[in-house]
């Protein structure tokens, strides 16, 4: 969908353990989202980003940190995994208040 | 931060029956609402959005409708097909329309 690549679609990891997700986009949009996605809370967002090293925090960020070196790349990082991380992660791009454009997700288990 | 509820959490239809789904949100300042549909397994995609200088808008079985002054928005789908069964989820920009908030979802199932 629109270019945009997430990887890995899916991982287990173990407790503790830090995890990077990275989400690429081949269209030059200025807005990307880290949103996740859980039974019963619809799609929440993360983390936000409005440009090259300009991010922010979303409705539940704690716990997770991002980053955006290039206009193409926008990664998730989990420091110390927990068990209530495990969930859905989608990214998304797009300008604001227009259509955004939707990963294929990445399935986290934290065991 | 916004607050955007949808109802209802589930619903359940008879094909060629209608669809309503209802979305409320706090912040009188957003002026664009989109709808998602997500089929299982798969990201959501757009179906249909609307901007606060209009009151309605069509495309062909779905419909949104907006009262900006009650600050709600309504997804209607007539005519209802098996292939229609997905989750529904509502949208707000806030934040300047820098972020874009998520109702909790709407599980539509259409029984033949």
């Amino acid at each position: 969908d629109a270019g945009i690549t997430q990887s890995p679609r899916h991982k287990v990891t173990e407790t503790g353990t830090p995890v990077t997700l990275r989400c690429h986009q081949t269209e030059n949009h200025r807005y990307m989202y880290w949103y996740r996605q859980d039974p019963g809370h619809g799609l929440r967002l993360i983390h936000y980003s409005y440009g090259v090293k300009d991010t922010d925090k979303g409705e539940v960020s704690d716990g997770y940190s991002v980053s955006r070196s290039k206009t193409e790349d926008f990664l998730l990082t989990l420091e110390s995994a927990t068990s209530s991380q495990t969930s859905v992660y989608f990214c998304a791009t797009g300008q604001p208040n227009e259509k955004l454009f939707f990963g294929s997700g990445t399935q986290l288990s934290v065991l | 931060g916004e607050n955007v509820e949808q109802h209802p959490s589930t619903l359940s239809v008879q094909e060629g029956d209608s669809a309503v789904i209802k979305c409320t949100y706090s912040d009188s300042a957003s002026n664009y609402f989109p709808w998602y549909k997500q089929e299982l397994g798969k990201r959501p995609q757009l179906i249909i959005d609307i901007r606060s200088n209009v009151g309605e808008k069509k495309d062909q079985r779905i419909a949104v409708t907006l009262n900006k002054t009650a600050k709600h928005f309504s997804l209607h789908i007539t005519e209802t097909q098996p292939e229609d069964s997905a989750v529904y989820f509502c949208a707000v920009f806030t934040g300047g329309g820098n972020k874009l908030t998520f109702g909790t979802g709407t599980q539509l199932k259409v029984e033949l």
